[in-house]
């Protein structure tokens, strides 16, 4: 039982490239989401999935897609990077309201 | 916008003593509170749980209270030990809604 499973760990990319973060859950959670993490601010959420097929807005939409073609995993996108963007992404997985929020071991993109 | 604050100096204590974070928020109050503990490099852990109509939970050393007059919660680690030095996150969930939204968190530091 792996939980959730983020890919890759690291990545740098330079500013105007594109890359798809791959967040796996084997818990059969229907709600996962997508934070970022920059010092001082906390986890701000991006994008969310409350069942396979749907997406929604967070709170730091702008310049990311996301997509959940398949309940166990959620995508995030980046389609012209920005240095903004350099942070550590963190995917988690919740099965209700509620409950616990399970958390993959985040990836760490730099853009150059 | 709710927003949720939590000491962002860090707290530095001696073993054995015991810590207490505070987590206060805006507006009105949440569902659920939890508590995450993230230590370096590391995807958040969640520690503990409680809904607006509790006043206190405990799990072995940790207590966490829940005030929705003074909408805050104090976390607390009786008996503190070296390991328990990582980032502490408060996390509010509301009825009716999908999302968690994090503070950012307090480094505590244990020292032998």
């Amino acid at each position: 039982n792996a939980g959730v499973t983020q890919t890759p760990k690291f990545r740098v990319l330079k500013t105007g490239q594109s890359m798809t973060l791959l967040c796996a859950q084997d818990m059969n959670h229907e709600y996962m989401y997508w934070y970022r993490q920059d010092p001082g601010m906390g986890l701000r959420l991006i994008h969310y999935s409350v069942g396979e097929g749907t997406t929604a807005k967070g709170e730091v939409p702008d310049g990311y897609n996301v997509s959940r073609l398949k309940k166990q995993n959620f995508l995030l996108g980046l389609e012209s990077a920005a240095p903004s963007q350099t942070s550590v992404y963190f995917c988690a997985s919740i099965l209700s309201v509620g409950s616990e929020a399970f958390f993959g071991q985040g990836t760490r993109l730099t853009v150059v | 916008s709710q927003k949720i604050e939590q000491n962002s100096e860090a707290l530095n204590i001696q073993e054995g003593k015991t810590a207490t974070l505070t987590c206060n928020y805006t507006n009105y109050s949440p569902a659920y509170l939890q508590w995450y503990r993230q230590d370096p490099g590391r995807g958040p852990v969640f520690l503990l749980l409680i809904r607006e109509n509790e006043k206190e939970k405990r799990k072995e050393r940790l207590k966490v209270t829940f005030d929705t007059t003074l909408k805050q919660s104090l976390f607390h680690i009786t008996a503190s030990q070296p390991a328990d030095s990582a980032t502490y996150l408060c996390a509010l969930e509301y009825t009716g809604g999908f999302k968690t939204i994090f503070g950012a968190g307090t480094r505590l530091f244990v020292k032998a």
